[in-house]
């Protein structure tokens, strides 16, 4: 069965930059949530959408922006980026919000600023 | 507010023997869903198990088994004749509603060696 694609695996990046983190649904799948794990740490929610609108935000810093597109797939564009952002970036996804306990989980992207 | 609270921050234990990972919950919600995610060095969160706030029939699956308590806000998690493939860092995870945002709520984790 297809799962969350997230792309890429790993990226690095230097302090002050930019990065851009994709996440693929699962086919079907109309909401994707972002969530952000930093080294020895839990994964914290940091914003999702449903249906191409935003539908909850958690701790995303102002620097972070993330929209879902029209084929469901969603961006996480990250600006100015610093050490702090070093972290393991999950996406998820469900088939809509009434169910969004069935959330399945990429495989994440892990980001390091340098 | 939703929290999840996992005290045991490492755990270690030698092959074979039985281990309890805890789990702890609030939230004021009557209808709740709870997970557990074990996730290994790799940094993919692999998905164990769900349950939701109305069943509280204990499960098993292999060497796994939880323990719901609604009573004690609790799901314990036992991992029975541990092997070093067990070894990883386990979430134990609650899902909001659309009052309290539908995204989960981790704890902490807790993270398991399991020593040859």
């Amino acid at each position: 069965a297809a799962g969350v694609i997230q792309s890429p695996r790993h990226l690095i990046k230097e302090k002050r930059e930019t990065a851009t983190l994709k996440c693929y649904p699962i086919p079907r799948h109309d909401t994707v949530y972002w969530y952000q794990q930093g080294p020895g740490q839990d994964p914290q929610f940091l914003i999702s959408f449903y249906e191409k609108m935003q539908s909850d935000k958690g701790s995303i810093p102002d620097r972070f922006s993330a929209q879902q597109f029209s084929d469901y797939h969603s961006e996480l564009n990250m600006s100015s980026l610093e050490l702090g952002d070093s972290a393991l970036y999950f996406c998820a996804s469900s088939l809509g919000l009434a169910v969004s306990y069935e959330q399945y989980f990429g495989p994440g992207t892990r980001l390091t600023v340098t | 507010a939703q929290k999840v609270t996992q005290a045991q921050t490492e755990i270690s234990v030698v092959e074979k023997e039985d281990v309890t990972l805890d789990c702890v919950y609030e939230t004021r919600d009557t209808t709740y869903y709870l997970f557990w995610y074990k996730q290994p060095p790799s940094g993919e969160l692999v998905f164990l198990i769900r349950r939701n706030s109305f069943d509280e029939q204990n499960e098993i699956s292999g060497r796994y088994s939880w323990n719901f308590q609604k009573s004690t806000s609790s799901f314990n998690f036992t991992i029975t004749a541990s092997q070093v493939v067990d070894s990883a860092v386990y979430f134990c995870a609650l899902s909001g509603t659309s009052n309290t945002g539908n995204q989960f709520y981790f704890g902490t984790g807790t993270s398991l060696t399991v020593i040859p």
